[in-house]
């Protein structure tokens, strides 16, 4: 079946510091894969998405790409700041038909010590 | 942007009562919503998925009749949480899959339930 896994946390970097948070999925055809931020008491953000190989979804400094060879969606951002501490989770979605679910990872927690 | 609200934001009952949570879609249409639970530090768990004007779809291992969905309109899907226990204090996340884009997905902020 189709799952997502991600690297495990917490994960703790100083502010400016270069950041990576790995994510690989198991799915068949082309799922769209996301990034979601979630900040402390919140619900879910989506923070970036990509929906066909090779795409590159960016926001807020944020970069994933779709690699469907290593069938990973890496999250990267070139200088963290407190503001980024929050739990990321990477999902994917096939998106046939309206009741498709997204399938989330099990998250990763970022601290970004000032 | 698309928003959905949830509300409460936050509730405590006592055991053996019944709570119910509002999600709206607030300037778009929603025929699919999507109710999750969330452990404290834990990832997002589905619980059902509710479809307007039919019965929810209920993840393998979730009490339909513990947890009722209704959703009556394009913008409303209710979780009633019934004879609740402590066990049942949870974070509850919803979702809405806007009509005109099956791509999009918005979250609600969330709901944190205790149960005393």
């Amino acid at each position: 079946g189709n799952s997502v896994t991600q690297m495990e946390g917490p994960v703790t970097l100083s502010e400016e510091a270069f950041l990576t948070i790995n994510c690989t999925y198991t799915a068949t055809g082309y799922p769209s894969l996301f990034w979601y931020v979630q900040y402390p008491g919140e619900g879910l953000q989506l923070l970036l998405k990509a929906t066909k190989a090779d795409d590159k979804g960016s926001n807020k400094g944020f970069e994933a790409t779709y690699r469907k060879e290593t069938t990973s969606f890496h999250l990267e951002k070139g200088s963290v700041q407190v503001s980024d501490s929050a739990v990321y989770f990477c999902a994917l979605s096939k998106y046939r038909n309206r009741d498709d679910k997204i399938i989330f990872g099990k998250g990763t927690r970022l601290h970004i010590l000032p | 942007g698309a928003v959905v609200s949830q509300h409460p934001s936050w509730v405590i009952c006592k055991s053996g009562t019944s709570v119910k949570i509002e999600c709206r879609s607030l300037d778009f249409q929603a025929t699919t919503m999507f109710w999750y639970r969330q452990f404290p530090k834990q990832s997002l768990m589905l619980m059902a998925t509710s479809n307007e004007g039919s019965k929810a779809t209920y993840e393998q291992g979730v009490e339909k009749d513990k947890f009722l969905i209704n959703h009556a309109s394009l913008t409303l899907s209710t979780l009633t949480v019934t004879s609740a226990h402590p066990e049942d204090s949870s974070f509850y996340i919803c979702s809405a899959r806007d009509d005109r884009a099956i791509y999009e997905q918005y979250f609600g902020p969330g709901t944190r339930l205790t149960v005393t």
